[in-house]
């Protein structure tokens, strides 16, 4: 069973498009997040979600909604699609209260052409 | 600004060699600092974490070493294989936070 999946795993798509990618885990935790890695490896926190509420936007342009039907599921939606948006996402959950480890999903590589 | 900073960006370590990567931090609030391994098309996975309680952890052939007043901890891969050829990422956090900050990353390359 994996513990969180994100779909789908490649998305090409031009520029100017929508596009959603989701996220569910099943590892019981109230904290999930998005993570954006450029080609570089670099890995920065872009939303942090508890209890199906935002609490951390790290200066994300608006084309980025990020939506929580539920505390299992958390979703992205991108709006306008831009070339520098080029990039993997990840999907990541924690139990913020017990320990601070992050389980992440294996990553949506979304390339914007 | 960055808040972990890691060193070196990459490395190349001979097979039954010690790899050693860097980090230090400036939020003296951290009190949970994991390394990550990541393997081409996959996630970070958890490798080892410490908190500032203990100076030294160590799990199988990984130890991490911590100095709190000079704000630095270490990752040693002690007997490196071929298959910890990944890249590894520090990082911090703190009890109650809601993010973990990640440094930019050491890719790993251990010879055969």
């Amino acid at each position: 069973d994996t513990a969180v999946s994100q779909t789908p795993k490649y998305l090409v798509t031009q520029m100017g498009n929508d596009k959603s990618i989701k996220c569910e885990q099943n590892l019981g935790h109230d904290t999930m997040y998005w993570y954006k890695q450029d080609s570089k490896k670099f890995l920065k926190i872009m939303f942090s979600y508890n209890n199906k509420e935002l609490i951390i936007n790290e200066t994300v342009p608006n084309r980025f909604s990020p939506k929580s039907p539920d505390k299992a599921h958390l979703n992205l939606h991108i709006n306008s699609l831009e070339l520098g948006d080029s990039a993997v996402y990840f999907c990541a959950s924690s139990q913020r209260l017990i320990d601070t480890e992050a389980f992440f999903g294996q990553g949506t590589r979304l390339t914007v052409v | 600004q960055q808040q972990v900073k890691q060193s070196p960006q990459s490395l190349i370590v001979q097979k039954g060699g010690i790899s050693i990567i860097n980090c230090a931090y400036e939020n003296t609030a951290f009190d949970y600092f994991p390394w990550y391994q990541q393997f081409p098309g996959k996630g970070p996975a958890l490798l080892i974490a410490i908190r500032p309680d203990v100076s030294e952890k160590k799990e199988g052939r990984f130890t991490i070493s911590f100095n709190k007043s000079a704000k630095q901890f270490s990752l040693h891969i002690m007997d490196s294989q071929p298959g910890d050829s990944a890249t590894y990422f520090c990082a911090a956090s703190y009890t109650g936070g809601f993010k973990t900050i990640f440094g930019a990353g050491t890719r790993l390359f251990v010879k055969a």
